[in-house]
């Protein structure tokens, strides 16, 4: 079974404490993700990740940062956590093999609170 | 850019019945896929059931079945004898193709299944 797992069920932080939040994939999975879910809005994708070193921006990028070192970990770093950045994040991840796809597996996600 | 729309943000079945979600999604391409997940309170996403565009023949997972109207741009997911067990959130998910894996999220739809 592929495994996605995250640092952290739930984490309280301080505004503008640094946080890392931690994924780890056990399926050798070249693509990586972070989303972030709000009530009312799903899921949007702030990072992903198709390989070792690669990044590209998702559809709300502002304010965060990744990291992906090696291929099974992909890091998401809030520099300066604001508290409009409380929410539910979720790690996910996939293999890929050019347009055919692959369905992306989910992490249990993060819950966030910044205070 | 694509958007995903599910108009329904909580819906309730009596178990055993017939409950049908609704979503619409925009999008100028014509190759893609469409996607069902399923969070249950708790506990991690999984994928319920996809339909490629290119494909006429409606999708089906045992109880899950798909009413995908490609002109209409409309992408239903059709619940049969509901169980305890499909108490979830829902979410109706979209990608193109070609390129990066990136889904495309509606908003949900909290789904209560009453004994």
């Amino acid at each position: 079974d592929v495994k996605v797992t995250q640092s952290s069920r739930y984490l309280v932080k301080r505004t503008g404490e640094k946080v890392f939040l931690e994924c780890v994939q056990d399926m050798d999975h070249e693509n990586m993700f972070w989303y972030r879910q709000d009530p009312g809005l799903g899921l949007r994708l702030i990072y992903f990740s198709y390989d070792v070193k690669m990044k590209e921006k998702g559809d709300i990028p502002e304010g965060y940062s990744v990291s992906r070192e090696k291929k099974e970990r992909f890091s998401l770093i809030l520099e300066s956590a604001s508290t409009n950045q409380t929410s539910m994040y979720l790690c996910a991840s996939s293999l890929h093999r050019g347009p055919i796809d692959y369905e992306q597996y989910f992490g249990p996600g993060t819950r966030l609170t910044v205070t | 850019a694509q958007t995903v729309t599910q108009s329904q943000p909580e819906m309730s079945v009596q178990e055993a019945e017939t409950v049908t979600l609704s979503c619409t999604y925009d999008t100028s391409e014509s190759d893609y896929y469409l996607f069902w997940y399923k969070q249950p309170p708790s506990r991690q996403m999984i994928l319920v059931i996809r339909q490629e565009a290119y494909k006429q023949q409606n999708a089906t997972e045992n109880r899950f079945s798909v009413n995908f109207q490609k002109a209409a741009k409309s992408f239903s997911l059709k619940i049969s004898d509901s169980q305890l067990g499909d108490a979830a959130m829902y979410f109706c998910a979209y990608r193109i193709i070609q390129g990066a894996q990136k889904l495309v999220f509606g908003q949900g739809t909290r789904l209560t299944i009453n004994p």
